[in-house]
Formats: structure tokens, sequence, C-alpha cells
């Protein structure tokens, strides 16, 4: 089936360096989304991206965060500054159109740890 | 906030047995219930989902969605060792301009041969 790839499955950083979670979503979707879940907790929507811009972000999505995607390249996550708070499970998802009735498909994740 | 509540937090049951899964939302605007497979230290993989009142069967698997009361289930039939994972609810609501998911914790399935 389609399948959503994340670079890299680990990643560990010391506080208040940068850090770019990269996602290859599925080749004809156009909505792509980033997830949060921390250790023992439920998956937390960050953010949604469709055609070059920022559709919904949710609290958890500070200022030091941004996502782009430039043309025919990963669609990234950067956190700029980290913190400690950061060190979490990202997922990145993808979805071929918006709403409620398409399956958005998820990547394995990329572990973050933030020291 | 809305929330989606999963019960029971985990589960175990004996293979070939079936599992009930329990997924109920607090926000009255959902519209879409979906259902994820996640094994560990993989991708959460969608199994169904569910809009309309009644029940959906695909092979082993049934949900049900009870609209009136936003509450949904999975029930897993003759459970084998593979089907160990966890599952996770999402709901999505019609108001959302961003088509977040919101998840609930999971319930962890323990199918013991």
């Amino acid at each position: 089936g389609p399948k959503v790839l994340q670079i890299p499955s680990h990643q560990i950083i010391d506080m208040g360096q940068m850090v770019t979670l990269n996602c290859d979503p599925v080749s004809n979707h156009l909505y792509f989304y980033w997830y949060k879940q921390i250790l023992g907790q439920q998956m937390e929507f960050l953010v949604n991206f469709y055609n070059g811009k920022v559709m919904e972000k949710s609290k958890l999505f500070k200022d030091q965060f941004s996502v782009e995607r430039p043309d025919g390249s990963y669609f990234t996550l950067k956190i700029q500054p980290t913190a400690l708070e950061d060190s979490a499970v990202y997922f990145c998802a993808s979805s071929r159109l918006g709403g409620s009735s398409y399956e958005q498909y998820f990547g394995p994740g990329t572990r973050l740890t933030v020291l | 906030q809305q929330k989606v509540q999963q019960s029971p937090e985990s589960l175990i049951v004996p293979e070939g047995g079936m599992a009930s899964l329990n997924c109920t939302s607090s926000d009255r605007n959902v519209d879409y219930f979906w259902w994820y497979r996640q094994h560990s230290g993989k991708s959460p993989k969608m199994l169904m989902s569910i809009f309309s009142n009644g029940e959906k069967e695909e092979g082993r698997f049934t949900v049900h969605l009870n609209k009136a009361s936003l509450h949904t289930s999975l029930h897993i039939r003759d459970s084998q060792p593979s089907d160990s994972a966890l599952y996770l609810c999402a709901a999505m609501n019609y108001g959302s301009s961003g088509n977040k998911l919101i998840f609930g914790i999971g319930t962890l399935l323990s199918v013991k041969p």
C-alpha cells in the first residue's frame, strides 16, 4: 500500500539546537500533517499544510516550529530552538485530499530526544 | 477541549476469541471515526472508518457507531496473535478546516496462543 517515509528514525540533540524532521509523503497526496506523541500519551495534532500554506495549527505548534515543502522535496518540520519538552515521537501523515472521508496515511515516526 | 476516550486500556484475549474495543467522543460535531492499528515501532495503519449509524463489517473486523451517544466500538472475531497491537480510535469533526484527527490513548490488545 501507499507509504509515508520519515527521516531520520531517531534524532538526539542538545537543547537550544535546531532540528529538521523530514517526511516523504505519498506521491499524489496534497494534504500533509504533523502529529506529536509524548511517551504514554495520545498522539496530538500539530499542523496541517496544503498548497504551500498552513491550514490549521494547534496550541502545541509553538512559534519555534515551522513547516514547509519546497517543490518536489520533503515536507519538513523545523524546530528552532529546541526545548526539553519537545522530546517526543513526531509522526508525519498525508492524505490525497482534505475532508473527513479521506484517510490519513502515517509514517513510522521520528523519535526526537532533546538533552 | 475535545476528548476521545478509549476503553479498556489493555485487553488480553485467547487465540480464536473475540476482542471488543470501545471509543467515545465528547465533541458533538464529530462526523467521522477512524480505527487505526499500530504494531510496536511501526506506522499506525488504518483499519476501518465509519460515519453512519449502524455497523460495518470487513472480514474479521466489525465496527459499530451510535451517533446519538458518539460511541463507536471495534470487534475482532477469531483473534490471531498477529492482531496483538495498539488500537487507536480517532475522531474528526466537520468544523475542522485542518482535517485534524483527535486520537484516544489507545487499547493495547494482546492475543495469547
